[in-house]
């Protein structure tokens, strides 16, 4: 299946603790993104990638951090985890030429107790 | 920074119209459309490029108002499968490439 997938798909944690978001694509698209979805649903992205070259952060503190090891994957790390990073953590892949839509991951769940 | 939109929820009977506005403080380059169904990912639906570009897809449509930035979503002859929260999302002039920004969603909710 073509499709933007996302582990794990819940996270519960406590405060304090390190955890990673692994996103992987097989479109063959060349841009990756991270957004953040709040309890309000609000959609805010975080970071972009474009051929593993970060070309938007989004003044996200910097406890979080992403990572392309090539264009297929980007994984997202967060460090001392915080009650407010408790959120749903899409990722999207497009390609970077207008024209196109977005296809997002089916989300990461992450509770932070 | 964030586009507006409006109505903010919306109830539906089955075979009723809708319309949802998206406006920006912004000159914008594009606008996207995607719904979300609840737990799930938003699904892409449309995206218009050209001001005053007006693009279909079965009974759902959107139109670009460039002059105005402003974007609406027709939803015509409403089914149960319509439900679920639609997001606009756009790319401004003068931002960054494939900066696009989420608007503020309207909840759509069909009765049978």
């Amino acid at each position: 299946d073509t499709a933007v997938s996302q582990t794990p798909k819940y996270l519960v944690t406590q405060m304090g603790n390190d955890k990673s978001i692994k996103c992987e694509q097989n479109l063959g698209h060349d841009t990756m993104y991270w957004y953040k979805q709040d309890s309000k649903k609000f959609l805010k992205i975080m970071f972009s990638y474009n051929n593993k070259e970060l070309i938007i952060n989004e003044t996200v503190p910097n406890r979080f951090s992403p990572k392309s090891p090539d264009k297929a994957h980007l994984n997202l790390h967060i460090n001392s985890l915080e009650l407010g990073d408790s959120a749903v953590y899409f990722c999207a892949s497009s390609h970077q030429t207008g024209g196109r839509g977005y296809t997002f991951g089916s989300g990461t769940r992450l509770t932070v107790v | 920074q964030q586009p507006v939109q409006s109505p903010q929820a919306v109830i539906l009977r089955e075979g009723e119209d809708a319309v949802i506005n998206c406006s920006s403080s912004k000159a914008l380059y594009s606008v996207h459309w995607y719904r979300q169904k609840h737990g799930e990912a938003p699904v892409f639906l449309m995206i218009l490029l050209k001001g005053g570009e007006q693009k279909g897809h079965d009974k759902i449509s959107a139109s670009f108002n460039e002059k105005k930035q402003q974007s609406s979503l027709y939803l015509t002859a409403s089914q149960l499968s319509y439900s679920g929260t639609y997001f606009c999302g756009t790319e401004n002039y003068g931002g960054a490439t494939n900066k696009l920004i989420f608007g503020t969603g309207t909840l759509l909710a069909v009765q049978p």
